[in-house]
């Protein structure tokens, strides 16, 4: 399978918790985003990345949160201290980047959050 | 900023007959336009886009959709739907060179009874 693939699937924690997922994009993608979908909404933006480098961000995205993808590969979304409001689907989608100025994004399975 | 509306929340549809979802945007800038489908526990599917040129736009699985610009519309149709179409439906946009983020509708959940 060569798409999109984000770790875990399903991810239960207690409030107070830290979670880390891990998301590894298309090979040859060097665009990396996440974004966050709740019940019975669209999905938000939070970050994207060009590479290494963390090139935009959501005022969604609280100090709580930090993502990286230190190699340019796959990426990781941490959430300290969850609340039960960051119960969500977290997705992750890669796309090419480069001259052309439409690139499409394609997403991952997501991974759904449960903060009791 | 952009903002994507969709009208509404539910679709429930008889399977082979015909399905609009509606969709309207706010935009100051130009954008481009997508459709996307979500199977329960999966991610996101493009079914369409619209970037330039015609404005009726054709996708996967027999969808459909017309970009309005003076109505900021990019409606979505299928002439005769099927079981399998019964999914989430999202609306979003893009603007030209001004970032990579998509803005997403809240989704319009199409439900096809037999």
């Amino acid at each position: 399978d060569t798409g999109v693939s984000q770790d875990p699937r399903h991810k239960i924690t207690k409030r107070g918790q830290n979670v880390t997922f891990r998301c590894d994009p298309i090979s040859e993608h060097n665009r990396l985003y996440w974004y966050r979908q709740t019940l019975g909404q669209g999905p938000e933006f939070l970050t994207y990345f060009q590479n290494e480098a963390q090139l935009e961000k959501s005022r969604l995205l609280s100090d709580r949160f930090s993502a990286e993808r230190p190699k340019g590969s796959f990426s990781t979304l941490e959430i300290q201290r969850t609340e039960q409001g960051d119960s969500a689907m977290y997705l992750c989608a890669s796309s090419l980047g480069g001259l052309s100025s439409y690139n499409e994004q394609f997403f991952g399975p997501g991974t759904r959050l449960t903060v009791l | 900023a952009q903002s994507v509306t969709q009208l509404d929340s539910q679709v429930p549809v008889f399977e082979e007959a015909p399905v609009e979802l509606r969709c309207n945007y706010s935009s100051s800038v130009s954008v481009y336009l997508f459709w996307y489908v979500q199977y329960p526990n999966q991610g996101l599917q493009l079914l369409l886009k619209y970037l330039s040129g015609s404005t009726l736009v054709k996708g996967i699985n027999g969808f459909e959709a017309e970009f309005n610009k003076s109505q900021t519309s990019f409606h979505l149709r299928k002439p005769s739907v099927h079981i399998s179409d019964t999914a989430e439906y999202f609306c979003a946009v893009r603007p030209f060179n001004a970032g990579n983020m998509l803005t997403f509708g809240g989704g319009t959940r199409l439900m096809v009874k037999p």
